[in-house]
């Protein structure tokens, strides 16, 4: 099975912040990357797929990179609505399993 | 409006079973890939089972394979998850949501519905 790690596990930044979180998978997974926003008592939502693609409608102050084994996940200017908690996801295997990482939780400092 | 709507969640005692539904809506079932999502209380979010289109493939993360099952009725635009023998450690909130296709190749979860609480307890 495909693990996936996030680092850091929680951040405290500010508005206006640039901030981002890293993902590792245990295997190369090319671009089969995703990355899910939850904020507290919500559902997650799709940020970004294949690694760097924007979700349509999700701000363009969020953006992705990465490939292989190691992803990052960049907010520009942190804004009040971006406090919440962020996880990454691999598709590589789809459909037999799908594993999504601990999730980064970003608070306010 | 694109909705998911899951029911079923509540209390149980280990051992037993729990089937939940989830109705979808605003959009043609049929068509997509869908899922089972769990979060475990104040826990990261776990995959439990996709289910193809036409329901002839179904795939399970390992710690509920064999307990539960994943369905669906398109003509009902309904998706369930039965779930049998059910342990502590399957309580959670149990999310329905939709799996779609990007640029052909890469696959997302794009649609969430908001959750149906299961506890598993004496």
């Amino acid at each position: 099975d495909i693990q996936m790690t996030q680092s850091p596990s929680s951040l405290s930044a500010s508005v206006g912040d640039r901030v981002t979180i890293t993902c590792r998978a245990s295997q190369s997974i090319a671009t089969y990357l995703n990355w899910y926003q939850q904020r507290p008592g919500k559902a997650p939502k799709l940020l970004i797929y294949a690694a760097s693609s924007l979700q349509s409608e999700v701000p363009p102050r969020f953006s992705g990179s990465g490939s292989g084994t190691d992803f990052t996940l960049t907010i520009s200017s942190l804004q009040p609505e971006d406090f919440a908690t962020y996880y990454c996801q691999e598709s590589y295997n789809t459909p037999e399993s799908w594993t999504f990482g601990q999730g980064t939780k970003v608070e306010i400092q | 409006e694109v909705q998911l709507v899951e029911s079923g969640g509540g209390l149980v005692q280990p051992g037993g079973s729990l089937r939940l539904s989830c109705a979808a809506s605003g959009f043609t079932l049929s068509t997509f890939w869908m899922t089972w999502v769990r979060q475990a209380p104040g826990k990261g979010l776990e995959w439990v089972a996709n289910i193809k289109q036409n329901g002839d493939e179904k795939y399970y993360v390992d710690s509920v394979r064999g307990r539960f099952t994943i369905s669906r009725d398109n003509a009902q635009n309904s998706l369930f998850l039965q779930m049998n023998s059910l342990r502590a450690e399957d309580t959670a909130l149990y999310y329905c949501a939709r799996g779609d296709i990007f640029s052909g190749y890469y696959h997302a979860i794009d649609v969430w519905g908001q959750g149906t609480t299961v506890t598993v307890s004496s």
